[in-house]
């Protein structure tokens, strides 16, 4: 399948800090991507879709201010989570679907871990 | 909206014996598509096996099959031959059009030797 990687795979950083974390297609390009959040033994929350060259679209309940994302190439989203908090910590994965597969099918990136301390 | 349950939060197999995970969805749409994912420790999601709605014929990867019952908007995985590293959460999911992926709340696999 498509490959989809994350960067970085582990993060702590100290509350009241910003925190980037990209997402890359590797080997096909991605006009949307999505990002989810996980908490421990919990199903995937859809965060936002981010649009390439576009602003991102986001969920209900997801503060625009604090989770920027930006899509500025066909290969690469950033999810910047602003000014962290402890509760911010959690598992955030990126997904994209290739087109020239179809698009059927999202690939998932490896998630990265925040801590917040 | 849609939804997707999975009503098995928890469900444990013998190896090399058979295990059917379930999944029920709610739609008004008549073409969509219907997917299993795993997450294993590691946390990566992986594709396991992908349905597309106005297919009537099952879905099937290896040890790895579907039963599609459209009418009753139902879509159960199942595993045959169990192996130790098939444990692991299961997601079933729903994707209309291009509209992003509505996941259920999965069903934890334990494999027992």
């Amino acid at each position: 399948g498509a490959v989809v990687s994350q960067h970085p795979s582990w993060v702590i950083c100290k509350s009241g800090t910003s925190v980037k974390i990209e997402c890359r297609s590797l080997d096909f390009q991605a006009t949307t991507m999505f990002w989810y959040r996980q908490f421990p033994k919990q199903s995937l929350m859809l965060m936002a879709t981010s649009n390439e060259g576009s602003k991102a679209t986001y969920e209900q309940g997801v503060e625009k201010d604090k989770f920027l994302i930006n899509h500025a190439s066909l290969t690469l989203s950033t999810l910047t989570v602003t000014s962290a908090h402890p509760e911010d910590s959690s598992f955030y994965i990126c997904s994209a679907r290739d087109p020239g597969r179809g698009g059927e099918t999202q690939y998932f990136g490896p998630g990265t871990r925040l801590l917040v301390l | 909206a849609q939804t997707v349950t999975q009503s098995q939060p928890e469900m444990s197999v013998q190896e090399a014996e058979t295990v059917t995970l379930s999944c029920t969805y709610d739609t008004s749409e008549s073409d969509y598509y219907l997917f299993w994912y795993k997450q294993p420790p590691s946390r990566q999601m992986i594709l396991v096996i992908r349905q597309e709605a106005y297919k009537q014929q099952n879905a099937t990867e290896n040890r790895f099959s579907v039963n599609f019952q459209k009418a009753a908007k139902s879509f159960s995985l199942k595993i045959s031959d169990s192996q130790l590293g098939d444990a692991a959460m299961y997601f079933c999911a729903y994707r209309q059009g291009n509209t992003p992926l509505v996941f259920g709340k999965g069903t934890r696999l334990s494999v027992i030797a």
